[in-house]
């Protein structure tokens, strides 16, 4: 099956730092997702990416969707305590089959 | 409104009890999903509801029942399970079942099975 590979596995950065993470695939996509997960939480919406080479922003946060489709990344700039979590990526393709990455677990010293 | 609730928020079961998790939205969503989420693991998919019929079922053991009584909610039915299906079961919906629509995530009901 299609398997994602998300990078880094855990970061520990200083607040203000900014942070970059990606997430790559043997086989395209039609949606790249990105999701945070705070402990005991369900997953929450970042960003939803729907054409290939889209740059997308969310207040401090960007994510692009690879021009060959088959690689997404997210960047958080000027990190704050509350970014602490995992972050997933996920990509859909057609049957809405989503298929997530392993998970980024971000730690941010105060 | 992008809210998916589930109840109850944590269930402690044994063995050969019968519970259920259940699962709502009011957001005219069709599709409706069940995951199983381990510690430090990613979501996996357990069954997909599209239009109040089951679409999807990723070979989940029978002791897992899923219901959709209607279009805003969904149960799973569980019985007889083991100390290995303890997790944090995500409950999501989604407009439509198709490639460019979000599915929005419930916060989920952890399961602890004695």
């Amino acid at each position: 099956g299609q398997q994602l590979n998300q990078s880094p596995q855990s970061m520990f950065i200083q607040e203000g730092e900014d942070v970059s993470m990606n997430c790559t695939s043997s086989s395209i996509f039609n949606t790249w997702l990105w999701y945070k997960q705070d402990p005991g939480e369900g997953p929450v919406l970042l960003i939803a990416l729907y054409k290939a080479g889209e740059l997308t922003s969310n207040g401090r946060l960007t994510a692009q969707f690879g021009i060959t489709r088959k690689d997404s990344f997210l960047n958080i700039s000027a990190s704050i305590p509350s970014d602490v979590g995992i972050y997933f990526c996920a990509g859909q393709n057609n049957n809405n089959d989503m298929r997530f990455g392993a998970g980024t677990r971000l730690t941010v010293k105060p | 409104d992008t809210e998916v609730t589930q109840t109850p928020k944590h269930l402690v079961m044994g063995m050969t009890n019968k519970k259920s998790l259940k699962c709502e939205q009011h957001m005219g969503h069709r599709a409706m999903y069940w995951y199983k989420q381990k510690a430090k693991k990613p979501p996996e998919l357990m069954f997909v509801y599209s239009y109040e019929k089951l679409s999807i079922n990723e070979s989940v053991p029978s002791r897992f029942s899923p219901e959709c009584p209607n279009s805003s909610l969904l149960n799973l039915h569980l019985h007889a399970l083991q100390p290995e299906d303890s997790a944090l079961y995500l409950c999501a919906s989604s407009h439509d079942w198709t490639s460019t629509d979000t599915q929005y995530f419930g916060p989920g009901t952890r399961l602890t099975v004695l």
